[in-house]
């Protein structure tokens, strides 16, 4: 089992539409908890950083993080077509290690 | 904001040669630096660990004599992959706690192609 699980999608959705990410996680040892964009071929850029059970809202994006069910998610409201991009979800502990999901594949259509 | 620039972007190279991949924090001491290989539609996989003065500490797996990280100052870290061969082709990253929240800073990755 991975430690971290994330359906890769692709997720297809119209401008405008909420978008929900979602994944999963198996080490109770994980305290934080972060969402990466990356569009293809650059190197990934920090979305969201969440410490430990809640919610996390930064314009459109909203974060949560259920560690009683090791579930995390991301919600992007409005959707742009700018939004189009592959997100991963990461987890990490007191060893500073980030582990990653395998990404999700978002395309937002005009 | 906090930066790592990473160089170069794209390299494309012969098999059995080696390449250098650098990573400069520009704006903060990046005393620990992570290295992640990420193949097409797949996640990044932590390579290996440098910490600036000292070894690296490579992931299972990670061939430690093919894949050489030097962390001689608080900011540059480089990766060599040596004896380059094809499988050897993917996305190479640099990441580095930028903040003391668990703020990771990416470099832009780069791309090694080696025919």
């Amino acid at each position: 089992q991975k430690e971290v699980e994330q359906d890769p999608g692709p997720l297809s959705v119209p401008e405008g539409a909420i978008v929900s990410l979602n994944c999963t996680y198996s080490n109770s040892a994980f305290q934080y908890f972060m969402w990466y964009r990356q569009y293809s071929r650059k190197g990934p850029e920090l979305l969201m950083y969440t410490y430990s059970s809640g919610n996390k809202e930064d314009g459109r994006f909203t974060a949560q993080v259920d560690k009683s069910s090791k579930y995390i998610s991301l919600f992007i409201r409005d959707s742009q077509p700018s939004d189009s991009a592959t997100y991963l979800c990461a987890a990490g502990g007191a060893t500073n290690k980030l582990i990653f999901g395998t990404g999700t594949l978002l395309a937002v259509q005009p | 904001g906090a930066v790592v620039s990473q160089h170069p972007s794209r390299v494309i190279c012969k098999s059995g040669t080696s390449v250098k991949i650098e990573c400069r924090s520009l704006d903060f001491q990046a005393t620990t630096m992570f290295w992640y290989r990420q193949f097409p539609k797949q996640s990044l996989m932590l390579m290996a660990t440098s910490n600036e003065g000292s070894k690296a500490t490579y992931e299972q797996g990670v061939e430690k004599d093919k894949f050489l990280i030097n962390h001689a100052s608080l900011t540059l870290s480089t990766l060599t992959v040596t004896s380059a061969h094809p499988e050897d082709s993917s996305f190479y990253i640099c990441s580095s706690l930028s903040d003391g929240r668990g703020g990771y800073t990416f470099g832009s990755g780069t791309r090694l192609t080696v025919v």
